[in-house]
């Protein structure tokens, strides 16, 4: 069964920095590209970082570009997300989600975690 | 960057009725449009890829159609579990974007 579990939320300053995890398991994690996708509360869906499935490869919207670094590493299954500095406007929850199975091509998210919740504020 | 443009905002339906929900692309996207479910609380399941494409677990009273600019999420005689919020989302171009969503309510 295919698991995605996130880690890492909490309350933070604006301008500070948090990193967070995803623990992939169930499925061979090397194989997959992978994603963080937020919501900001109440409101609808923004994807926000991709990574191939090497890391030799990343993608990120303008409204993250930057101050944001999607990581992973294989050996331990696991996914990152560096988040420097933070605005209020970051405030969501995080999802750690995988792109479909066809590499390099399958720019949709076939599995999601619960999400972890960040929140900036002073 | 392509907007989808999803209507109604809001949609109110008797249990067994069959809707249609609207995704609108802000420019041609072939079949690259997805649609998602997610219930209050929860994290978004994937029902259908690729404008029509089905997934393996989701009910067959799912279905979609489109293509270029204008797409369609169908259900079939709405169950209870259906009420819930509906997105779309392009993968034609970066950045991924998504609609802003449908929300599923009981009449």
């Amino acid at each position: 069964e295919v698991q995605l579990v996130e880690s890492g939320g909490g309350l933070v300053q604006p301008g500070r920095s948090l990193k967070l995890s995803c623990a992939a398991s169930g499925f061979t994690f090397s194989n997959y590209y992978m994603a963080w996708v937020r919501q900001a509360p109440k409101k609808g869906l923004e994807w926000v970082a991709t990574i191939s499935t090497s890391g030799s490869r990343t993608y990120y919207p303008d409204s993250v570009k930057g101050r944001f670094t999607i990581s992973r590493d294989n050996a331990k299954s696991s996914l990152y997300l560096q988040m420097n500095s933070l605005k209020s406007e970051d405030t969501a929850t995080y999802y750690c989600a995988r792109h479909g199975p066809k590499l390099g091509a399958d720019w949709y998210f076939d599995f999601w975690g619960p999400g972890t919740m960040v929140t900036v504020s002073s | 960057d392509i907007m989808l443009t999803q209507s109604p905002a809001t949609l109110s339906v008797t249990p067994g009725e069959s809707i249609s929900l609207s995704c609108r692309a802000s420019q041609s996207i072939s079949t690259n449009l997805h649609w998602y479910q997610q219930k209050p609380n929860e994290s978004p399941r994937v029902l259908i890829k690729y404008a029509s494409q089905t997934i393996s677990g989701i009910p067959s009273r799912f279905s979609g159609s489109g293509s270029g600019t204008d797409f369609t999420l169908n259900i079939n005689r709405v169950e209870p579990e259906d009420f819930s919020v509906y997105y779309c989302q392009q993968s034609n171009s970066w950045p991924l974007t998504f609609g802003s969503g449908t929300k599923l309510e009981i009449k």
